[in-house]
């Protein structure tokens, strides 16, 4: 079963507007990630958030982790053509397992 | 090599046959994944390993699925009687160590494309 649940299901946006994607998880954790993916290839980890982090920035990227309500978004800010891409959140499964869950993905489009 | 190595990159096979996946992992990495990915779907999750421990097989959908990890390193996924429902990309995963805790990230291969005719 999945851990994570993405929304939108896709996202189609302008360059240089923001993109928001939204993930929800149903167990604790101690981390969320988030992964890239172009055309159906290899995942590419973007960025990882402890349990104990709100907010975390990396370049364009920015994520937020709200343990409470069991969600995390991502936000691409000024957004490029070249953001085109699924991009997941994953956890790991409740418990000290190292076993990582994905969600079901948000595919993004970004038109030039 | 430096990153996870897949092979074959694409396999088409008749319904009923079997077939193998390979994996390379990362060199030094001791956990290794695999996932399935059908066409336009998130990732599923099938067999996780973990250095010389048992392996987590609870996402394998049949027992038509086995994986093996010989030495701690390179894994095969085999697929028996193949079905055309078996279609899709067969991701594998490796990491360093124990994740969980440290919060490693895990680090992606290219995929094997399997399509069942």
């Amino acid at each position: 079963s999945q851990q994570g649940e993405e929304d939108p299901q896709a996202l189609s946006i302008q360059e240089g507007e923001n993109a928001t994607m939204n993930c929800s998880y149903k167990t604790s954790i101690n981390n969320l990630q988030w992964y890239r993916q172009n055309s159906g290839r290899g995942l590419v980890h973007l960025i990882l958030i402890r349990s104990n982090e709100r907010e975390k920035h990396s370049g364009r990227l920015r994520v937020t982790l709200d343990t409470s309500k069991k969600s995390s978004s991502l936000l691409i800010t000024a957004s490029r053509a070249a953001d085109t891409a699924s991009y997941f959140c994953a956890t790991h499964e409740g418990g000290a397992t190292n076993k990582l869950i994905f969600g079901t993905g948000t595919l993004l489009a970004v038109q030039p | 090599g430096a990153g996870v190595s897949q092979s074959p990159s694409n396999k088409v096979t008749e319904k009923g046959k079997d077939v193998e996946l390979r994996c390379d992992p990362i060199s030094g990495h001791t956990a290794l994944y695999w996932y399935r990915q059908s066409l336009g779907q998130g990732l599923e999750f099938l067999i996780y390993f973990q250095g010389n421990s048992a392996p987590d097989k609870s996402g394998l959908p049949s027992d038509r699925f086995s994986a093996e990890r010989t030495g701690g390193s390179v894994s095969t996924l085999t697929i028996q009687r193949t079905q055309q429902e078996d279609s899709a990309v067969y991701l594998c995963a490796s990491s360093p160590g124990q994740g969980y805790y440290s919060g490693n990230t895990i680090y992606f291969g290219e995929g094997s494309w399997l399509t069942v005719v």
